[in-house]
């Protein structure tokens, strides 16, 4: 099943804007990763937080991490037309075995970024 | 620099005819994964190697299977490709150790597979 959804599913917006970008989960997770996916090429990482923070900076991403209501945005600040990408939240979940590093991924959110 | 090599970016085949695409990493990673992306849709997990052990998730199809002969290689065969099977595929390592655990993963750039 899903773990993950985002929303929005597809934002255009102008350069220098903010770009918000939301996942929800379901199960209780070890970390939340953030990845952009430009088209026809493989997934990139952006940004990781574990289950006990709360919030992250990277650059121009902002990060947070609600477990009590099992969400988690990505804030893009000043953005650019190079943002132009799909954002995937993907998490791992507490599991034994071999499961540590196992990804599930949202449905994305593809932004556009006008010049 | 160290990265993750998926070859050929673009593979054709027929209807039923096997194929393999290969997965080469200079990052010495212990794990090593295989996705499907179908268009629009979010990456899905077929299998995972921890060192040598193979992980298989419990939806993939028996059609699809995976070599890992070694550290710096792993394969993906696809028996008898069907029209569904047409997709982008994935690799990606992570470093997963008992002291650093849920590790980023690091994608190659993908192989888009055509069936004809």
């Amino acid at each position: 099943s899903q773990q993950g959804e985002e929303d929005p599913q597809a934002l255009s917006i102008q350069e220098g804007e903010n770009a918000t970008m939301n996942c929800s989960y379901k199960t209780s997770i070890n970390n939340l990763q953030w990845y952009r996916q430009n088209s026809g090429r493989g997934l990139v990482h952006l940004i990781l937080i574990r289950s006990n923070e709360r919030e992250k900076h990277s650059g121009r991403l902002r990060v947070t991490l609600d477990t009590s209501k099992k969400s988690s945005s990505l804030l893009i600040t000043a953005s650019r037309a190079a943002d132009t990408a799909s954002y995937f939240c993907a998490t791992t979940i507490n599991a034994g075995g071999t499961s540590y590093g196992k990804l599930t991924f949202g449905q994305g959110t593809i932004l556009t970024v006008h010049p | 620099d160290a990265m993750v090599i998926q070859n050929p970016r673009y593979q054709v085949t027929q209807f039923g005819k096997p194929v393999t695409l290969s997965c080469s990493q200079t990052l010495n990673h212990n794990v090593m994964y295989w996705y499907q992306q179908k268009s629009s849709q979010a990456p899905k997990l077929l299998f995972h190697y921890y060192d040598k052990d193979f992980n298989n998730e419990a939806d993939t199809p028996d059609n699809f299977q995976s070599r890992r002969p070694n550290t710096s290689f792993c394969f993906l065969d696809i028996r008898s490709p069907g029209l569904g099977d047409a997709a982008m595929y994935l690799c990606a390592t992570s470093r997963d150790t008992q002291g650093h655990r849920n590790q980023p993963q690091h994608f190659g750039d993908g192989t888009r597979l055509s069936i004809l």
